[in-house]
């Protein structure tokens, strides 16, 4: 079981290229998550889907862009880097919303913007 | 706005003592916490959770305490183990009032527990 799959693992962009990150479940979760994670900071929510074509924006989602064609796939669009993107992306899933419901993250991007 | 604080960036303990890491939260409307343990080149995995309805929940060696009126949670660890050394962030939603949705999980910074053997 894999669980959820992020690709790629690292990642170095020049001031203005664009990028997907990948992020994959194979639980059937219909819930999905982008998160980054700045250096000595907590994890903050860009988007999130709770289902296929349904997707939202969180916390930080300047810059960035998301789709759910598929309950398994959830792909992060960045159009135009920028240094300030550079972070670490981590993608999470989880099956449902109850109270007791928990996330599973996959093993995260680590970007560069130079 | 920090909501959610883990004041301290790191800790360290003795292989077989107890660890107590802590977080602080601003927020009355969170009402279910979690913790979640990051190895390096990892992403975060669950570790336990506490509803706001209680003010313990145990997990074999892991213990969260939940004081409300405080606005404080820990996670107690005992026996300390090598294996524990990680980092620790410390979550929390405001589950009922988010529509029933435990999405917008808002997370502290973090602790770098090192366990010494």
């Amino acid at each position: 079981n894999a669980g959820v799959t992020q690709t790629p693992k690292f990642r170095i962009l020049k001031i203005g290229q664009s990028m997907t990150l990948q992020c994959a479940q194979d639980m059937n979760h219909n819930y999905m998550y982008w998160y980054r994670q700045d250096p000595g900071m907590g994890l903050k929510l860009i988007y999130y889907s709770v289902g296929a074509g349904i997707t939202d924006k969180g916390e930080v989602p300047n810059g960035y862009n998301v789709s759910r064609s598929t309950t398994e796939d959830f792909p992060l669009r960045l159009e135009l880097a920028a240094p300030s993107q550079t972070s670490v992306y981590f993608c999470a899933s989880s099956y449902d919303r109850s109270t007791n419901e928990k996330l599973f993250f996959g093993s995260g991007t680590q970007l560069s913007v130079l | 706005d920090q909501q959610v604080k883990q004041n301290s960036p790191s800790l360290s303990v003795q292989e077989g003592r107890i660890s107590i890491l802590n977080c602080d939260y601003t927020n009355s409307m969170f009402d279910y916490f979690l913790w979640y343990k990051k190895y390096p080149a990892e992403g975060p995995t669950f570790l336990i959770s506490i509803s706001s309805i209680k003010d313990k929940n145990e997990d074999g060696r892991f213990t969260v305490f939940l004081n409300k009126s405080a606005k404080h949670l820990s996670l107690h660890i005992v026996p300390s183990q090598p294996g524990d050394s990680a980092v620790y962030f410390c979550a929390a939603s405001a589950y009922r009032y988010s529509g029933g949705s435990n999405y917008k999980l808002t997370f502290g910074k973090g602790t770098l527990l090192t366990v010494n053997p």
